[in-house]
């Protein structure tokens, strides 16, 4: 059973950092891209960034890039998001989806971790 | 940058068939996909590939894509079908994946 679990959300202040991680399970990781999505409380869907099987790749969300950056460990079946210069605007509910297709779509989702960005 | 409209809601009798359309300049020539999110959970993937059904997602959905609109069908309605669903495509152009703001199925 594929499972993919998402940890690190928390509440920080404007301008803060935090790293969110993604423990995946029940497939094989270093076959399949990776991606964050996310959701902010209310509202719908939005692609935050997707890293290739091997790292070599990655792409961001226009609103995030140069402020967030995407990795892997392979080794650690674990996905990671390091999120800086946060706003009030990247609160949400950050996903864990498990790429499929070549740069199609996502088959499995986590239940996500919540980041809150206040002051 | 792509941009996919869905219709802020549909509302649907049990037993009915609802039909929700994500519109799209040229949608056609994309390959769509839908998911399918119930209050308090995380998405489900209901359609890839335009048509195709993951295993374990009921033969009540159907999906379609041509022109400039694709669209998820939801045969027989049930209550449990009451969710907010939203299309998806990878826009090629700008290495981006883009979602529909999302259609809030209600069953009356």
């Amino acid at each position: 059973e594929v499972q993919l679990v998402e940890s690190g959300g928390v509440v920080v202040r404007p301008g803060g950092s935090l790293r969110l991680s993604c423990a995946a399970s029940g497939f094989t990781f270093d076959d399949n891209a990776m991606n964050w999505v996310r959701q902010p409380p209310g509202k719908g869907l939005e692609w935050v960034s997707l890293i290739s099987w091997d790292g070599g790749t990655t792409y961001y969300a226009d609103s995030v890039k140069g402020r967030f950056t995407i990795s892997r460990d392979n080794s650690k079946n674990s996905l990671y998001l390091q999120m800086n210069s946060l706003r009030v605007e990247d609160t949400a509910l950050y996903y864990c989806a498990k790429g499929a297709g070549s740069y199609a779509y996502f088959d499995y989702w986590g239940q996500g971790t919540l980041v809150t960005v206040s002051s | 940058s792509y941009v996919l409209t869905l219709p802020p809601s549909v509302s649907v009798a049990p037993g009915e068939t609802s039909t929700i359309t994500c519109g799209g300049n040229n949608i056609g020539s994309k390959i769509v996909h839908w998911y399918q999110q119930k209050p308090g959970q995380g998405p489900v993937l209901v359609i890839y590939h335009d048509t195709d059904r993951p295993s374990g997602i009921p033969e009540r959905f159907s999906g379609s894509n041509s022109g400039n609109t694709a669209t998820l069908t939801i045969s027989r309605v049930e209550a449990g079908d009451e969710a907010d669903y939203y299309c998806q495509v990878w826009d090629s152009t700008s290495d981006h994946y883009v979602f529909g703001a999302g259609t809030k199925v209600t069953v009356l």
